[in-house]
């Protein structure tokens, strides 16, 4: 069955403090991982596609990285506008998204 | 405009009530989606329509029904609504397949009282 798994929950960093948010997953023919950032009363902001394992996308202070079972989004020296809810997704090869709960993201001045 | 929009972006019914959700896209695609977003929960699929035609239906109550006139527009026709159905409900659209991933609009808040 496909599945995805967001760890932690949520995390509260200082301003300054990287750190690290995971995305494991199980999907049959993987076609894509996504990585969203939610702010709180909005939709979704697409921020990253991975295709395929050993994949690196960077924007900012954001880096997110593939393996064949997970995705990691590495957070560098964050700010306080960083603050957020992250989800990850995968697409397999139905096309349709399967999507993780998310991680709330709180950096703290 | 440009992206996905969606109206009201907020809405308070009784559950006696009929009431419609709007989306409207400006980005060329071909594939259109509704989803309910309930706290701490992954994102629910609940229709897709690919070049109007309805391709999905996540076993979606009777009382939810969508309706998508065009390719680039999307209605969600809310009628005796329960107080669990309670959530934010968000449009996206995409390409086709979906390769480069899904825009959402900024989604309804509904409450249902």
């Amino acid at each position: 069955e496909d599945q995805v798994t967001q760890s932690p929950e949520a995390l509260r960093l200082q301003e300054g403090e990287s750190s690290s948010l995971n995305c494991s997953y199980t999907v049959s023919g993987l076609r894509g991982l996504f990585w969203y950032r939610q702010d709180p009363g909005k939709g979704p902001e697409f921020l990253f596609t991975l295709y395929s394992a050993g994949e690196e996308k960077e924007k900012e202070r954001l880096k997110a990285t593939l393996t064949k079972k997970e995705s990691f989004l590495h957070i560098t020296a964050p700010k306080p506008e960083d603050s957020a809810t992250y989800l990850c997704a995968v697409q397999g090869s139905n096309y349709q998204l399967i999507w993780g709960a998310g991680t709330k993201l709180i950096i703290k001045p | 405009e440009t992206g996905v929009t969606q109206t009201p972006r907020h809405l308070v019914m009784g559950m006696t009530n009929k009431k419609s959700l709007k989306c409207e896209q400006h980005l060329g695609h071909n594939a259109m989606y509704w989803y309910k977003q309930s706290a701490k929960k992954p994102l629910e699929l609940m229709f897709v329509y690919n070049f109007k035609e309805q391709t999905e239906n996540n076993s979606v109550p009777s009382r939810f029904s969508p309706e998508c006139p065009n390719s680039s527009h999307l209605f969600l026709h809310l009628h005796t609504l329960q107080p669990e159905d309670s959530a934010l409900y968000l449009c996206a659209s995409s390409q086709e397949n979906a390769g480069d991933g899904y825009t959402f609009g900024s989604g309804t808040r509904l409450t249902v009282v």
